[in-house]
């Protein structure tokens, strides 16, 4: 079946605009996961969503960064007012709950910020 | 809090040879997960071992094996007969079975497989 899908593959922003990225999860997955990648860093966890539960963003790194999910599927992360800090690659991943499963990740969305 | 170390930078192997990537991390959980995730150049991760922290046995998968030695906290991945296409970046990362079971990595292992 169909992987994980993200949206854009590429992003260039000027320095204060706001971008949204988006993640389409694999189908029946209740987990989403969205991970940051800064240059020579390894992942770092921003946010989970699981199925109506309240979503777990100890991760976010600033009140600029926010995201949501629609109907259990669909998730979208917002930054606004960007800076050239937030230049990386953003992550999402999937996967099935109630046990550590393997999170099935998307290509990701590389954001440059100018 | 965990945490996860990958103290080799960059590695090199020629093609065919063995290598073992490192990865020590730090926990007081009794229970958790340990992965092994390879990224090539189409940023695409994908898993490449899984080791559960109450299995003793190590994980194996053809060519990629694990040493897991629990009580030294290392979790090391070996790759046999190495070829072209197993040039990629790799990430060691651990786990705790919970709310979350956000993924938490290390800072990656550039490894070229030379021909």
């Amino acid at each position: 079946g169909a992987g994980v899908s993200q949206s854009p593959s590429n992003k260039v922003t000027e320095k204060g605009k706001d971008v949204e990225l988006r993640c389409d999860p694999i189908s029946g997955h209740t987990a989403l996961y969205w991970y940051r990648q800064s240059l020579g860093q390894g992942l770092e966890f921003l946010i989970y969503f699981q199925g109506n539960s309240a979503p777990d963003k100890s991760g976010l790194p600033s009140d600029r960064f926010s995201a949501e999910r629609t109907g259990g599927s669909v998730s979208t992360l917002t930054i606004q007012r960007t800076q050239q800090e937030d230049s990386a690659v953003y992550l999402c991943a999937s996967s099935l709950v109630g046990q550590v499963y393997e999170q099935y990740f998307g290509p990701g969305t590389r954001l440059t910020v100018t | 809090a965990q945490t996860v170390t990958q103290s080799q930078p960059e590695m090199s192997v020629q093609e065919a040879e063995t290598v073992t990537l490192s990865c020590t991390y730090d926990t007081s959980e009794n229970n958790y997960y340990l992965f092994w995730y390879k990224q090539p150049p189409s940023r695409q991760m994908i898993l490449v071992i899984r080791q559960e922290a109450y299995k003793q046995q190590n994980a194996t998968e053809n060519r990629f094996s694990v040493n897991f030695q629990k009580a030294a906290k290392s979790f090391s991945l070996k790759i046999s007969d190495s070829q072209l296409g197993d040039t990629a970046m790799y990430f060691c990362a651990a786990a705790k079975p919970g709310a979350t079971n956000k993924l938490i990595f290390g800072t990656g292992t550039l490894l070229a497989v030379q021909p």
